[in-house]
């Protein structure tokens, strides 16, 4: 079973609009942390905001939140006032504490956001 | 500057000729790893290091090897490469936690032909 699951293979927002990108997850452990990468065209992966499963509070970065929802196993990115830059794919990522994945960096399959002017 | 650098960003190569790609980092992580990208299929591991002289397979193994003699650096080796193993490559590091984000170095673009 996937460990990482992003449901939205392509999507396109509008620029200034905001825009959800999801991502659930599946692990039995208490102890885990939740990544979001973007990776531009030119290819380089870039660490974009993180969340701790003992994190009450959904993390913020700037134009970037993550919208935590523990129950459910979800972990959305949330960019506001999207801009042409963010046009990129988008990967959510999971790095368990105890789990069978020996503290590895789970990827799920990626978003690739475009944003129209 | 702390930094994950791969070698070389591109590669064109032929069947059967043995490569190496390297991978350094400069911020003492315990942790490195390889993942190899393809369209679809999003970044899938190839072998990890917890630390210096210890190191596992990941998910798709099959082709390569690895070695880590010192902590500061991880090559990914492929003895006879096959024209499956055609792919974008990435390196990355961290510290062991599982709140510990990875550092990806620029991503070395192999072409087997």
């Amino acid at each position: 079973a996937q460990k990482i699951t992003q449901t939205q293979p392509g999507m396109f927002v509008q620029e200034k609009e905001a825009v959800t990108l999801d991502c659930t997850y599946d692990t039995s452990d208490q102890s885990y942390g939740l990544f979001w990468y973007k990776q531009p065209s030119s290819g380089e992966m870039i660490f974009l905001i993180y969340q701790g499963s003992y994190d009450e509070q959904n993390a913020t970065e700037g134009r970037y939140s993550l919208n935590f929802q523990k129950a459910r196993k979800s972990a959305n990115l949330v960019i506001s006032a999207s801009q042409l830059g963010d046009s990129a794919m988008y990967f959510c990522a999971m790095r368990e504490a105890y789990g069978g994945s020996q503290g590895n960096l789970i990827f799920g399959k990626g978003t690739k956001l475009s944003v129209k002017p | 500057e702390a930094q994950v650098t791969q070698n070389p960003r591109y590669l064109i190569t032929v069947t059967g000729k043995k490569l190496t790609v390297t991978c350094s980092q400069n911020m003492n992580h315990e942790y490195m790893s390889w993942y190899r990208q393809d369209p679809g299929l999003g970044l899938r591991q190839i072998y990890y290091s917890m630390n210096v002289e210890v190191t596992d397979k990941g998910d798709v193994p099959e082709g390569y090897k690895v070695s880590r003699k010192e902590k500061r650096n991880f090559p990914l080796i492929l003895e006879s490469p096959s024209p499956n193993q055609t792919s974008l490559y990435f390196c990355a590091s961290s510290l062991s936690g599982f709140n510990d984000e990875a550092f990806f170095g620029q991503g070395t673009r192999l072409t087997v032909v």
